[in-house]
């Protein structure tokens, strides 16, 4: 059984970039969640993509947007970049077809530095 | 809404000695309730759940946790601590619709030391 990928691992950009991260969710999970991990900090929730549409999105701005695509993998967007975008960003991935005790598996993550 | 609070952003414990760390939730609705380990550098790995089965979870690596409706507590605990045991740790806390895709909410986290 595959688990959570993410790509790329470490990724470096300037201010006002764009930048997309991708994530390959586990075998027979159909929902990935995104998350954003500043230093320091635990992971704070963007949005979650369930059977490819948006499920539930958390306090972050529209330049946040994400993508599932038919074999459940996904991408997160970020427009615009800015310094405190720098951070881990984490996907997970879960199986949410009404099963109370599903559990969010995490990939690796991918270190987004912004200068 | 739920939330959970960490007590103690950093704990440092002997080789051997009891591991303890504190979590504490708040929920409108009965919560499902995680521990994750995060070792330097890499992602979130589960360490155990509740899901409101037996009060008593047991993880890997040893360690357990105990939910305590009464005192809101969800406190991760190992009895003799390891080398390979320090990392960080967070609690996050969950409610449930019954789709069980609801987002993770998670603590601040607590840096384990073992101290040889």
């Amino acid at each position: 059984e595959t688990g959570v990928t993410q790509s790329p691992t470490h990724l470096i950009k300037t201010r006002g970039q764009q930048v997309t991260l991708r994530c390959s969710s586990q075998s027979g999970h159909n929902t990935v969640s995104w998350y954003q991990q500043a230093l320091g900090q635990g992971p704070q929730f963007i949005f979650q993509y369930y059977r490819e549409e948006e499920n539930g999105r958390g306090n972050f701005p529209p330049r946040f947007s994400g993508l599932q695509f038919p074999n459940y993998s996904s991408e997160l967007n970020v427009n615009a970049l800015e310094l405190d975008d720098s951070a881990l960003y984490l996907c997970a991935s879960s199986s949410g077809d009404k099963i109370p005790q599903n559990t969010q598996y995490f990939g690796p993550g991918t270190r987004l530095t912004v200068l | 809404a739920q939330s959970v609070t960490q007590l103690g952003s950093h704990v440092s414990v002997s080789e051997g000695a009891l591991v303890l760390l504190r979590c504490n939730y708040s929920s409108s609705v009965p919560p499902y309730l995680f521990w994750y380990v995060q070792y330097p550098n890499q992602g979130l790995q589960l360490l155990l759940k509740y899901t409101s089965a037996a009060t008593l979870v047991k993880g890997i690596n040893g360690f357990e946790a105990e939910f305590k409706k009464s005192e809101t507590s969800f406190h991760l605990t190992k009895p003799s601590a390891h080398m390979s045991d320090a990392a960080e740790y967070f609690c996050a806390v969950r409610g449930h619709n019954g789709f069980g895709n609801e987002k993770l909410t998670f603590g601040t986290g607590t840096r384990l030391t073992i101290i040889p």
